[in-house]
């Protein structure tokens, strides 16, 4: 069975503080995919990252970046210099690599990011 | 490209009432999915399918049912329904590769 923990329920940090999300998750499988999603105050889920677990190499995005590392089993976000449009709920996800991740996302319970001004 | 199509956008049932949720997607993937998500909670899997004519549950399927008759649609039906199915619905496709495009969801109240 698959599992993802994101044991932060609720971040709150001024503006412009840099931020880091965690996610921490189990599998048997030795590939897999791994996910970061955004859900705003609106509730559509807003893609952000697809990560292959063998490719460990930590990506940026603008303010946003990724480490990965299959060693401690962990998937963490960062936000650099938040700004106020970031407030939302963050989820990691995880899906199998093997049958093109047919079964599904398995999600975590997600992180509520408050960025006050 | 409109994506994955959810109707309606909210809807409030009376409890044992029973409706259906719509679902379709004009990407042609193979795989669909439906989740619902509880407050404060991540999404749970429903159901998914793999492809025309084949479904299978998901984490959490007591209470729905779902069929999947040609590649495009994937209804998701609700037939006595229970305060604990108030939730937000959401459907999913995805193509083998592992990209999911999510629906805009549906907000369903049971009183």
């Amino acid at each position: 069975a698959q599992k993802v923990t994101q044991a932060q329920t609720e971040i709150s940090v001024v503006e412009k503080e840099d931020v880091t999300l965690d996610c921490v998750y189990e599998t048997r499988d030795t590939t897999y995919y791994l996910f970061w999603y955004k859900q705003p105050p609106s509730g559509e889920l807003v893609f952000l990252i697809r990560r292959n677990s063998f490719d460990e190499q930590n990506e940026i995005s603008g303010r946003y970046s990724w480490n990965f590392q299959k060693s401690t089993s962990s998937f963490n976000f960062t936000i650099t210099a938040s700004q106020v449009v970031d407030s939302a709920v963050y989820f990691c996800a995880l899906s199998q690599y093997s049958g093109g991740g047919a079964d599904g996302l398995t999600f975590g319970k997600g992180t509520h990011l408050i960025i006050q001004p | 490209n409109a994506g994955v199509t959810q109707t309606p956008k909210f809807r409030i049932l009376k409890i044992g009432q029973s409706m259906t949720l719509q679902c379709a997607q004009d990407m042609n993937h193979n795989y669909m999915y439906w989740y619902r998500q509880d407050p404060g909670m991540g999404l749970k899997l429903i159901y998914y399918s793999v492809g025309a004519g084949i479904t299978d549950k998901g984490e959490v399927p007591n209470g729905y049912n779902v069929s999947r008759s040609t590649t495009e649609d994937f209804p998701l039906r609700l037939e006595l329904a229970a305060p604990s199915q108030t939730s937000v619905y959401f459907c999913a496709s995805s193509y083998s590769t592992g990209g999911y495009t999510f629906g805009s969801g549906t907000r369903l109240t049971v009183v």
